[in-house]
């Protein structure tokens, strides 16, 4: 089983450029995350859906956009990348609001920005 | 102050040796406590789960919490290389949304 794949796994970009990171997920669950992991600052929430057709802001949804495409992809969209947004991407997915579900990560995306 | 502390570490042990990882939180409503392991250049993965206080055991793990003090710690005995990893505390908060500690990095020598 695939789970959360993300694409791409790692990316270098210059300052002002835009990109989408891609998430799918093959477990039809209805929620989806995208999160940022720095170093000691654990990860932080963007963006998540809880359901196809919403999207609520995290912790630290500035500088992003996303689209939850159907209820199997979840896209963050990066529109002028600067560099304090070098970080690791994580998207999850889960079944229902994760309170006793577990989230199910990808294994990430190693964004640099120059 | 972080909702959630966490020493980041390294705490590195010999194998077959008792860890206690812990975190600490500000926030009394948070009701379910969740401990996920992360390897390197890999996405975290749902370890346990406690809801409340108490205790939970599975395998070798045992997690723990502690409401009154705001204390949560996770157990693991006899210690293998392969639990050599971050671990990350989550309590959820009313929305069911985790708030994540940054992680405590698990070095376990052979």
């Amino acid at each position: 089983n695939a789970g959360v794949t993300q694409t791409p796994k790692f990316q270098v970009l210059k300052t002002g450029q835009s990109m989408t990171l891609q998430c799918a997920q093959d477990m039809n669950h209805n929620s989806m995350y995208w999160y940022r992991q720095d170093p000691g600052m654990g990860l932080r929430l963007i963006y998540y859906s809880a359901s196809e057709g919403t999207t609520d802001k995290g912790e630290v949804p500035n500088g992003y956009n996303v689209s939850r495409l159907n209820k199997r992809e979840f896209s963050l969209r990066l529109e002028s990348a600067a560099p304090s947004q070098t970080s690791v991407y994580f998207c999850a997915s889960s079944e229902l609001p994760p309170s006793v579900q577990p989230q199910h990560f990808g294994d990430g995306t190693r964004l640099s920005i120059l | 102050q972080k909702e959630v502390e966490q020493d980041p570490g390294p705490l590195s042990v010999p194998e077959g040796a008792i860890v206690s990882l812990n975190c600490t939180y500000s926030n009394s409503a948070f009701q379910y406590f969740m401990w996920y392991r992360q390897y390197s250049r890999k996405g975290p993965e749902l370890l346990m789960y406690t809801y409340s206080s108490g205790n939970k055991e599975d395998g070798r793990f045992t997690a723990q919490v502690d409401k009154s003090s705001k204390y949560i710690s996770l157990f693991i005995r006899d210690s293998q290389p392969s639990d050599s990893a971050t671990y990350l505390c989550g309590p959820s908060n009313s929305n069911y949304q985790l708030i994540w500690g940054a992680g405590t990095k698990l070095i376990i020598k052979p």
